[in-house]
């Protein structure tokens, strides 16, 4: 079936480790993106990519790291520097254009001890 | 910029109910696309409705309805005999045609809806 899997679903990490939460789709999509949702909010864009190799910073990108080396995979990097990185982040992914909706994965709920 | 506003926080009603979740919007742009996405309680967005700015027909699809009005710029979003499974937190966005600037969402803080049976 096609989708978008982020593992793990449940991530714990002490204070001051980075830590990597992965994002792989196969709906051939071009465009990936990172959300940070905290509890009673919207989602909020963290980073964005179009094409491989190309990424672009959304409203909350610092304290993060991303990479597109391949169209399937854009792994999002929680380092040290996120002052607040505890909250659940969404993955999505779409077809180029404004008109295209996107396809979110189940999240994955980072808690920072 | 863009801004999107879900006043209603939270709404509980009791199954078959008619429930309405509002949507008020902010945009300079002319050209623009809204959605609703729903939330369940395990966490993954469930696209519902994409909406052009140049399309004002309302939408009905199942126990589902949208009511598009530019002249209050509001997309409300209205659930007809609510049922359990539509417990939720429903979300509201907006994207503007910028070219080449990809799909850059703009989301509410979302409508939690509680339906009792």
């Amino acid at each position: 079936d096609g989708g978008i899997t982020q593992s793990p679903k449940y991530l714990f990490r002490k204070e001051g480790q980075n830590v990597t939460l992965s994002c792989e789709q196969n709906l051939n999509h071009d465009a990936m993106y990172w959300y940070r949702q905290d509890p009673g909010q919207g989602l909020r864009l963290i980073y964005y990519s179009q094409i491989v190799n190309d990424f672009q910073k959304g409203d909350i990108a610092e304290g993060y790291s991303v990479s597109r080396e391949k169209k399937e995979s854009f792994p999002l990097t929680v380092t040290s520097a996120q002052k607040n990185p505890t909250a659940f982040y969404l993955c999505a992914s779409s077809f180029r254009g404004t008109s295209h909706e996107q396809f979110f994965g189940p999240g994955t709920r980072l808690t920072v001890l | 910029a863009q801004k999107v506003t879900q006043a209603q926080t939270e709404i509980s009603v009791v199954e078959k109910e008619d429930v309405t979740l509002d949507c008020v919007y902010e945009t300079r742009d002319t050209t623009y696309y809204l959605f609703w996405y729903k939330q369940p309680p395990s966490g993954e967005l469930v696209f519902l409705i994409r909406r052009n700015s140049f399309d004002e027909q309302n939408e009905i699809s199942g126990r589902y309805s949208w009511n598009f009005q530019k002249s209050t710029s509001s997309f409300n979003f209205t659930i007809t005999a609510s049922q359990v499974v539509d417990s939720a937190v429903y979300f509201c966005a907006l994207t503007i045609l910028y070219y080449n600037a990809g799909n850059m969402l703009t989301f509410g803080g979302g409508t939690r809806l509680m339906v009792k049976p």
